[in-house]
Formats: structure tokens, sequence, C-alpha cells
């Protein structure tokens, strides 16, 4: 079974530095992708980044980075330059690669406050 | 090009009610999911679509809960004879085979509130 594990309930970050936010996971899988949304307090899960397994390079995406060390089963994102408007909850999830069924197993999420 | 749209956007009905939410996915999408999130917790998946086949169901949707997908378009989730632990929101994401990574776009929600 797979499962992802968010260890940060809550973080707080100054505007326009940058923040981690810590993803774990297991799986038994070799072929899998690993994903991050942020859900804002109106609710809608908004996908940010991928990460397969294959994936030799770190994946970004603007201001987000996915920080992935296979070996430690780590796959923590990296907000640069943090914007008022990025205060959200972030979850990490993780997706098996093979099968017909893509359905995601989510962590319990992170509480970002960005403060002006 | 419109996102995933769910309704209503909160349904509070009484203890033993049955509700029905609507999802309507992104036009060109093929999978369609429904999500269960309670307060504190991440997303957990309850079923998926294919088209219009019904292909996995989570434990975690008891025989009160139903799920369809007609025409492989738009979805609904009914919940007969509500329990107050039913109280959550319902999350439907839609995703297409034809685009990787296949990522999931989901909708705003239904926040169900049993009393």
């Amino acid at each position: 079974a797979q499962k992802i594990t968010q260890t940060q309930p809550g973080m707080f970050v100054q505007e326009k530095e940058a923040v981690t936010l810590d993803c774990t996971y297991d799986t038994s899988d070799q072929s899998y992708g690993l994903f991050w949304y942020k859900q804002p307090s109106s609710g809608e899960m908004i996908f940010l980044i991928y990460q397969g397994s294959y994936d030799e390079q770190n994946a970004t995406e603007g201001r987000y980075s996915l920080n992935f060390q296979k070996a430690r089963k780590s796959a923590n994102l990296v907000i640069s330059a943090s914007q008022l408007g990025d205060s959200a909850m972030y979850f990490c999830a993780m997706r098996e690669v093979g099968g017909s069924n893509y359905k995601l197993t989510f962590g319990k999420g992170t509480l970002l406050t960005v403060n002006p | 090009d419109t996102g995933v749209s769910q309704d209503p956007r909160h349904k509070i009905t009484k203890r033993g009610q049955n509700v029905t939410f609507r999802c309507d996915p992104i036009s060109e999408h093929n999978r369609l999911y429904w999500y269960r999130q309670t307060l504190g917790q991440g997303p957990e998946f309850l079923t998926y679509f294919q088209n219009e086949a019904q292909l996995e169901k989570s434990r975690l949707l008891s025989d009160r809960f139903s799920a369809e997908r007609p025409k492989g378009s738009f979805s609904t989730l009914e919940i007969q004879r509500t329990e107050q632990g039913d109280s959550a929101m319902y999350l439907c994401a839609s995703s297409s085979d034809s685009y990787l990574p296949y990522e999931q776009y989901f909708g705003p929600g239904t926040r169900l509130t049993v009393t």
C-alpha cells in the first residue's frame, strides 16, 4: 500500500522568502508519480507540479520546484519568493503508474501562512 | 475552457435523508474520480470511472453510496440514509489519458453537513 507523510502541520514564511514543505512516501512500486496540490480556503485543489519516479531531473514549474531524493523517498516542495497568495493548504500525493486506476493517495497536508 | 464544476457547493441535510451531488468534468476527459475529505485530512479515494464504466470502488464506499456516470459525461454521487459521519467535503476530479502526466483537475467540492 502507498503512504504519504507530511510531518509539518503548519509552516510560516515571510513574504519574498523561500520555503520548503516536506513530503516522504512509502511504496513497493518501482513506477510511481508524485504530485503537489494547493488548496486555498475556497476548497478547490490546484495542481502545482509533478515528478515521475524515473525522471532524472527535479521538476520545476515557475516558482515551484520539487526536491526529489529517491533513495530517501522524499519529494519536498520548494516555493521561492513567497507571495501572500501562497497562503493555503499544500498536499503531497502519489499515484501508481502501473495498472488502470490512477487514483491519488494524499498526505494530511501542510498549512502555509505567508506573512507580510 | 471550463474546469470541473460541482453542484451544489453546500448541502445541509438531516440524518436519514438522501442526498445527490453532481459533477461535470472537463469535456474531453475520459476519467472521473470521487474523493472525500474530512477536516484536517487529505482527500481519500472513493471511486472512479473510465468513460461510463465504474471500475473501482473504495471500501470507504458503503452500500449507502452509489455513483453513476451515464454516457460517460457528468457523474452523480448519491448517499442514502445519511449519517453524521458522512459530513465531509466531496471532491470530484477528472483527467485525460491523452495528456501526460495525467494530472487530475479538481472541482470546488460539495460540502455536506448532516445534522
